[in-house]
């Protein structure tokens, strides 16, 4: 069974370009997660998402970042408008249902630098 | 005062020993504990998860949870240096499935 993959594994970008970053989840999860990780912190969460719904966006930050999970395709953290504030490295992960005692599995990761 | 508290470390002990990780949280409504392993540069991996007071063991490891003391612990027998990793501590709250991870304590096995 293939696990959480996301691409790209690594990607660059200058500020004020947009990054895109995709995650599939595991093989029978619809429910994925986003999280970052910025350099000698922990993970934070960011939102929430199933099949065509946003259903937690709490820990977002309100303006340039978004994020999709469509009925056909991966799920995508947009960040518009990058500053150097955004490195760091964005995991994805995902369950197969919703509710408190899933276990949540987590993708390699994306590693965005903003030059 | 941070939701999920860990002590950073380094922790060091001898290839062989027993390697004891602490975490406490403070949400009182938390229902769900689970511990993930993280080596430099790498994504958290999990390697236990438990839910009700008391031990839970997987081979090598043994999750503890005291809800009334909220705190939980793992406990790593027979360390051996490829343990060497970040442990991250992750508490699922009582209304969302959100995890809230602690900082994390870096364990160093030393053979």
């Amino acid at each position: 069974n293939a696990g959480v993959m996301q691409n790209p594994r690594h990607l660059v970008r200058r500020r004020g370009q947009e990054a895109r970053l995709r995650c599939s989840p595991m093989k029978g999860h619809s429910h994925v997660y986003w999280y970052r990780q910025l350099p000698e912190e922990g993970l934070k969460f960011m939102v929430y998402l199933q099949k065509e719904n946003i259903i937690d966006e709490s820990g977002m930050p309100k303006e340039r970042f978004s994020a999709e999970f469509p009925k056909e395709g991966p799920s995508i953290l947009r960040i518009q408008q990058v500053v150097r504030g955004d490195s760091a490295a964005y995991f994805c992960a995902s369950t197969t249902t919703s509710g408190i005692y899933n276990e949540q599995f987590f993708g390699p990761g994306t590693r965005l630098t903003v030059l | 005062q941070k939701e999920v508290e860990q002590n950073s470390g380094p922790l060091s002990v001898p290839e062989g020993a027993i390697a004891s990780l602490n975490c406490t949280y403070s949400d009182r409504g938390s229902q769900s504990f689970f511990w993930y392993r993280q080596y430099s540069g790498k994504s958290p991996e999990l390697i236990m998860s438990i839910y009700s007071n008391g031990d839970k063991e997987d081979g090598r490891f043994t999750a503890q949870l005291n809800k009334a003391s909220q705190y939980v612990s793992l406990l790593i027998r027979d360390s051996q240096p490829s343990d060497s990793a970040t442990y991250l501590c992750a508490v699922n709250g009582e209304y969302g499935n959100k995890l809230v991870f602690g900082a994390g304590t870096i364990l160093r096995v030393k053979s």
